[in-house]
């Protein structure tokens, strides 16, 4: 069974300051994907950012980034310039091919002005 | 359009009611989703509905029916709930199989049992 571990339950950035938030999981499947979602507090779940397995870059989208270690299973989540807006419930997220989708426990991050 | 609509945005129900909640998307996805959200916690799957047939039931209690009546609607009815079962209850849809599609979910319905 997979499974996704976030260790982190709350996390702590100061403005324009850049936090990491950390995700491992652990499957045997070759071919999946690992997601971040963020769900602010009006409780919908919005995509970050994806990365495919058998893709070595690691994926960005505008101030967010991925650090993808496939070896070692973790998939962190980068966000630099941190804003107010950016204060939510993050999910890191996995999927293959079985057309589910697996959450990890969640990592509440706080942005301080 | 990219949205996925949940109603009733908040429902409160006896635990004798019958009660239904709905999911609309028009994104052309051919995959359906429930989810199940307790305080403080991530996001737990229920049922996958892929081209209008259930493909995953995990264990949920019969208590919880799904349906889909086509490819762009999705119900979840509920009789003899729990307060335990008291939740978000998240809808969400996809493309299709494809390990790479994402996601998109509704805003949920917030489920009170009393």
């Amino acid at each position: 069974a997979q499974t996704v571990t976030q260790s982190q339950p709350e996390m702590s950035v100061q403005e324009a300051e850049t936090v990491t938030l950390s995700c491992t999981y652990d499957t045997s499947e070759s071919d999946y994907y690992l997601f971040w979602y963020k769900q602010p507090p009006s409780r919908q779940m919005i995509l970050v950012i994806r990365q495919e397995a058998y893709k070595q870059q690691n994926a960005t989208e505008n101030r967010f980034s991925v650090n993808f270690q496939k070896a070692a299973k973790s998939f962190s989540l980068k966000i630099s310039d941190s804003q107010l807006g950016d204060a939510a419930m993050y999910f890191c997220a996995y999927r293959s091919g079985n057309n589910d989708m697996r959450f990890g426990a969640g990592t509440r991050l706080t942005v301080k002005p | 359009d990219t949205e996925v609509t949940q109603t009733p945005k908040h429902l409160v129900m006896g635990m004798t009611n019958k009660k239904s909640l709905k999911c609309e998307q028009h994104m052309g996805h051919r995959a359906m989703y429930w989810y199940k959200q307790k305080a403080k916690k991530p996001p737990e799957l229920m049922f996958v509905y892929s081209y209008e047939k259930l493909s995953i039931n995990e264990s949920v209690p019969s208590r919880f029916s799904p349906e889909c009546p086509n490819s762009s609607l999705l119900n979840l009815h509920l009789h003899a709930l729990q307060p335990e079962d008291s939740a978000l209850y998240l809808c969400a849809s996809s493309r299709g199989q494809g390990v790479n599609t994402e996601a998109f979910f509704g805003q949920g319905t917030r489920l009170t049992v009393v």
